[in-house]
């Protein structure tokens, strides 16, 4: 069974670094490309950050890039991220999430861990 | 970016109905479109891929249909446990994109 279980949430003050784990078991991690996805209270859905299966491509949302970095550890079947320069507005739960054996869509999600920014 | 535009924002319809949302790509995704639902306080689940591909475990009663820049999803006998919110994605290109979700109420 897919398992895919974030950490690392918590309340930061604007302007501040926080790093998001999302710890995956009961599939071949390494062999998955990998998503980050945010929802801010009450709000939608936002796809923020993926990554290949060996870290060599990533692709960002405009409005993360440069500020959020996603990366792996295929050894420690983790995902990473790195979060800094972080707004009000980047207040959200935040998911991982694993593409289907197919590729493209998110075929297995985390419980989420919550990112509250605010001072 | 692509822009995913859902329509309705909301909608209501009673156990046994049928219910369609559509989701409308600002260019041509082909056939690179998802469906997922969300209930509340839970993550998304991914029910459609590939426009039309229905996942493992998904109830027949919902099929999605469309090509290029038109998408539907479509729920039929609507049951009680089919009321939530339902987001398209589109991966055909970076950054994928989600639209802003169509939540399904009780009436």
């Amino acid at each position: 069974e897919v398992q895919l279980v974030e950490s690392g949430g918590g309340l930061v003050q604007p302007g501040g670094s926080l790093r998001l784990s999302c710890a995956a078991s009961g599939f071949t991690f390494s062999t998955y490309w990998m998503t980050w996805v945010r929802q801010a209270p009450g709000k939608g859905l936002e796809w923020l950050a993926k990554i290949n299966q060996d870290g060599s491509q990533k692709h960002y949302v405009g409005s993360v890039k440069g500020r959020f970095t996603i990366s792996r550890d295929n050894a420690k079947k983790s995902l990473y991220l790195q979060m800094s320069s972080l707004r009000v507005d980047d207040t959200a739960i935040y998911y991982c999430a694993r593409d289907l054996s197919s590729g493209w869509f998110l075929g297995g999600w985390g419980q989420g861990t919550l990112v509250t920014v605010s001072s | 970016d692509i822009q995913m535009t859902q329509s309705p924002s909301a909608v209501s319809a009673s156990v046994g109905d049928r219910v369609t949302i559509t989701c409308r790509a600002s260019q041509d995704i082909s056939s690179l479109l998802g469906w997922y639902q969300q209930k509340p306080g839970k993550a998304p689940k991914l029910l459609i891929s590939t426009a039309s591909t229905l996942q493992s475990g998904v109830p027949s009663r919902f099929s999605g249909s469309g090509f290029g820049t038109d998408f539907t999803l479509t729920i039929n006998n609507l049951q009680p446990e089919d009321f939530a919110t339902y987001y398209c994605e589109q991966a055909n290109s970076f950054p994928y994109t989600f639209g802003q979700g169509t939540k399904l109420e009780i009436k």
